[in-house]
């Protein structure tokens, strides 16, 4: 079975500028997470995708923003691009997100974004 | 503003000895817990996940869960070189959030 696959796995852009990452979870995972990964303050949960309907949201700024697909995919997009955006973005999915569930959540690859 | 807490490290471990891993959540209401491990340069992977009191064992690894005292650790036995990466404690808040520690580096002395 297929991993969660992010495109692009690398990509720089300058200040101002948006950016759109991809995210295919896992077939017959239904629900999407994306998280952000900087050195200084570590994994921090961006938002949940669920049936297309955002479930969740961390403490991110409006610049960050996301969607989800009926075939479950995810896009994620940061507007005006700031030098601290400079990070990894990780994709996760599981089956449906819940945490009595038992749900295993299973990371992407990432994509390294770097802004300049 | 709900956290986990871990010692950023690095730990440095014996090969072959016990490594201890540990973290604790302020959200009382967290329901279920996760270790992650993280190569450099690599996304997280699952090690365990824990969601009642005591131990749970897989392997060489044993994680234990206190919810009363709000911490959950991770024990890696027979510690081997492989196992140097950092581990990243992850838990679920009552508002479905998962929220990560910072992560513990991990260094196994060959």
């Amino acid at each position: 079975k297929a991993g969660v696959t992010q495109t692009p796995r690398y990509l720089i852009k300058t200040r101002g500028q948006q950016v759109t990452l991809s995210c295919s979870p896992i077939s017959g995972h239904r629900s999407v997470s994306w998280y952000q990964q900087t050195p200084g303050q570590g994994l921090q949960f961006l938002f949940e995708y669920f049936s297309e309907t955002q479930r969740n949201k961390g403490n991110f700024p409006g610049r960050f923003s996301g969607r989800q697909f009926s075939n479950s995919r995810s896009e994620m997009n940061v507007s005006t691009l700031e030098l601290g955006d400079s990070a990894l973005y990780l994709c996760a999915s599981s089956v449906d997100g819940g945490r009595n569930s038992g749900n295993t959540i299973y990371f992407g690859e990432g994509s390294w974004l770097t802004v300049v | 503003q709900k956290e986990v807490e871990q010692n950023s490290g690095p730990l440095s471990v014996p090969e072959g000895a016990i490594a201890s891993l540990n973290c604790t959540y302020s959200d009382r209401g967290s329901q279920s817990f996760f270790w992650y491990r993280q190569y450099s340069g690599k996304s997280p992977e699952l090690i365990m996940s824990i969601y009642s009191n005591g131990d749970k064992e897989d392997g060489r690894f044993t994680a234990q869960l206190n919810k009363a005292s709000q911490y959950v650790s991770l024990l890696i036995r027979d510690s081997q070189p492989s196992d140097s990466a950092t581990y990243l404690c992850a838990v679920i808040s009552r508002d479905d959030k998962i929220i990560f520690g910072k992560g513990t580096r991990l260094h196994i002395l060959p």
